[in-house]
Formats: structure tokens, sequence, C-alpha cells
């Protein structure tokens, strides 16, 4: 089954929309942590964001916002006023107690349109 | 943030050749290497996770002998493509883990294509 679900394969938005990327995850682990990643073109993971299992505050950071549900098992990602460099792929990704493995989802590719 | 290195960023080789692929941690040694596997428009791929002075552990359909990793150093980890085919072609990124069990830095990737 997989651990990490990101529904949304493609997304395209209009410049300076908001857009909301999606994530639900998996884990039978109490301890667990949860990622997000930006793939641009270049191929270079950009790491965004970790969060703990036991901290459900949702965070902002200039453009960028997190809301962490541990109820619905999600971890979503908002991007506020969209801009043509926030294309990219997006990756959501789980890290369990062992902490060994990340397991990621399939990826989201945001366009934002000029 | 800690940094991990790959190279070559992107190599071409013919088919039939091996060619080796570095993953350095710059500034931090790291017991634990990983090395994923990426096809166009898709998610990574774990292939193998690397533990410095001890054999690999491979993936459930991963060839070993086809892909061998060697993690010789606490900072220097290889993965070297033997007998390259063309449907070996993708891009391969290694990881590095830190101090904490969760923390994993990424290295830039190396685009191979086998022709």
């Amino acid at each position: 089954a997989q651990k990490v679900t990101q529904a949304q394969t493609e997304i395209s938005v209009v410049e300076k929309e908001d857009v909301t990327l999606d994530c639900v995850y998996e884990t039978r682990d109490t301890t667990y942590y949860l990622f997000w990643y930006k793939q641009p073109p270049s191929g270079e993971l950009v790491f965004l964001i970790r969060r703990n299992s036991f901290d459900e505050q949702n965070e902002i950071s200039g453009r960028y916002s997190w809301n962490f549900q541990k109820s619905t098992s999600s971890f979503n990602f908002t991007i506020t006023a969209s801009q043509v460099v926030d294309s990219a792929v997006y990756f959501c990704a789980l890290s369990e107690n062992t902490g060994n493995q990340f397991y990621f989802g399939t990826g989201t590719s945001l366009t934002v349109i000029p | 943030g800690a940094v991990v290195s790959q190279h070559p960023s992107r190599v071409i080789c013919k088919s039939g050749t091996s060619v080796k692929i570095e993953c350095r941690s710059l500034d931090f040694q790291a017991t634990t290497m990983f090395w994923y596997r990426q096809f166009p428009k898709k998610s990574l791929m774990l292939m193998a996770t690397s533990n410095e002075g001890s054999k690999a552990t491979y993936e459930q359909g991963v060839e070993k002998d086809k892909f061998l990793i060697n993690h010789a150093s606490l900072t220097l980890s290889t993965l070297t493509v033997t007998s390259a085919h063309p449907e070996d072609s993708s891009f391969y990124i290694c990881s590095a883990r830190g101090s904490e069990p969760y923390e994993q830095y990424f290295g830039p990737g190396t685009r191979l294509t086998v022709t």
C-alpha cells in the first residue's frame, strides 16, 4: 500500500493565484516525520519543511504554509500568490520512527502560468 | 544545512560499459547513505541502503550485481552501474543520513544516459 499519496498529478494555476497541494499519509508509528521537497527542472531536491508527529501547529514561511492534521492523516501545502518560479514538482515524504527510509509520494507537478 | 555532493552531475556512456557515481557528505560523517532512482515524471524509488564498512541492503527487484554499492568511508559512497544498458538511463540521487535518524540530506543527482 502506498504510504504517501499525492492525488494531484498535475496542477496549473495562473500567477498570483493560491494553490494547495494535497498529501495524505499512512503509518502505524506514533512517532514519524513528514517532509515537503521541491524539485525544479534541474532535478535537485530542495528541502522545504519537516514536521514531527507531535507538532500539529501549522507553519507559515513567507508565501508557503503547511496544514498538518493528524485526524485526517494529511499534510497539505499551500502557496499563496503563486509565482512562475514556483513551477516545479513537489514531493511529500514520510519517515517513520526507525528513520531508515523515506517514503515519497508520486509528486505533484505545478505549473504557474504568467 | 549539511551538504551532499554527487559526481558526475551528468554522464553519457555507451552500452556495455560501466559507470561510477560518487556521493560525498562534505561537512559531516554519514554512516548510512541511500541511493534512489528516478524515472522521468516519476517518484524517487529507493534502490539500496549503504552502511559504512558493510554490505549494502538492496530493495526488492534491484539487482545487486548490476548496481554495485561501496561505502568505504564515512563520507563517501559509490554506485557503479555495471554493463550499462539504455534502460539504465535514469536520474540517480543519493542521500546521507545525519545525526538524527529522520535527517536525510540529498545530493543534487546524477543524470545517466546510456546510448
